[in-house]
């Protein structure tokens, strides 16, 4: 069956520390993937994309990764700060036929201390 | 700009009610779709729309159904409310095809009793 799963229920890191957050999927083959952020009570927001043919990409403190093969994406924040502190969630198109659906990951809680 | 606006915020139905969550953005957005989020368990696809007039199903439809009359408004109805709907949605837009980022409204926090 088709399963998206994202590291740990939540993360607790040091501040200043680099928080790494996993993506795996099973029975997916996406053209992209993206991250989003969410805080209590709101709607997600969109942090990052990345494609099929790109490796990895960066934003400011952001960095993500994108291995094919391994069906992975890796989320790294460096000098994390307690701002940071959010649920974050990868989502993939479902490919083929379902090239219209974007699945989402059940997401991983990030805490950063200070 | 608005972006994607969800009305109502809160809401509590009876079981067996019918009701209708509005979703309304006015970015000109293609996309249009219709997610539930259960503590743990994340975003679950309902419906999805590519443009006026076309709908398809998401990962759990049983029980939901949409339209798109118009681009800018994916209303998604609840036809006999269950205990089981009892979640928050979000409603979320995208310029062009799916593979543009999500714009997400503020959600709607549904309760069946």
């Amino acid at each position: 069956s088709q399963k998206i799963e994202q590291n740990s229920e939540a993360l607790n890191i040091q501040e200043g520390k680099t928080a790494t957050l996993t993506c795996n999927y099973t029975n997916y083959s996406p053209a992209y993937l993206q991250w989003y952020r969410q805080d209590p009570g709101r709607g997600p927001v969109f942090l990052l994309l990345i494609r099929e043919n790109e490796k990895e990409k960066r934003k400011e403190r952001l960095k993500v990764t994108f291995d094919t093969t391994l069906k992975q994406s890796l989320f790294h924040i460096t000098a994390s700060q307690p701002a940071d502190s959010a649920t974050y969630l990868c989502a993939l198109e479902g490919g083929g036929s379902s090239a219209s659906k974007i699945i989402f990951g059940s997401g991983t809680r990030l805490s950063i201390r200070p | 700009n608005a972006g994607v606006t969800q009305t109502p915020k809160f809401q509590v139905l009876k079981t067996g009610q019918s009701m209708t969550l509005q979703c309304a953005q006015d970015m000109n957005h293609e996309y249009m779709s219709w997610y539930r989020q259960d503590p743990g368990m994340g975003l679950r696809l309902i419906h999805y729309s590519v443009g006026a007039g076309i709908t398809d199903q998401g990962e759990v439809p049983n029980g939901y159904n949409v339209s798109r009359s118009t681009t800018e408004d994916f209303p998604l109805r609840l036809l006999s409310a269950a205990p089981s709907q009892t979640s928050v949605y979000f409603c979320a837009s995208s310029p062009g095809t799916a593979s543009e980022k999500l714009f997400f409204g503020s959600g709607t926090q549904l309760s069946v009793l």
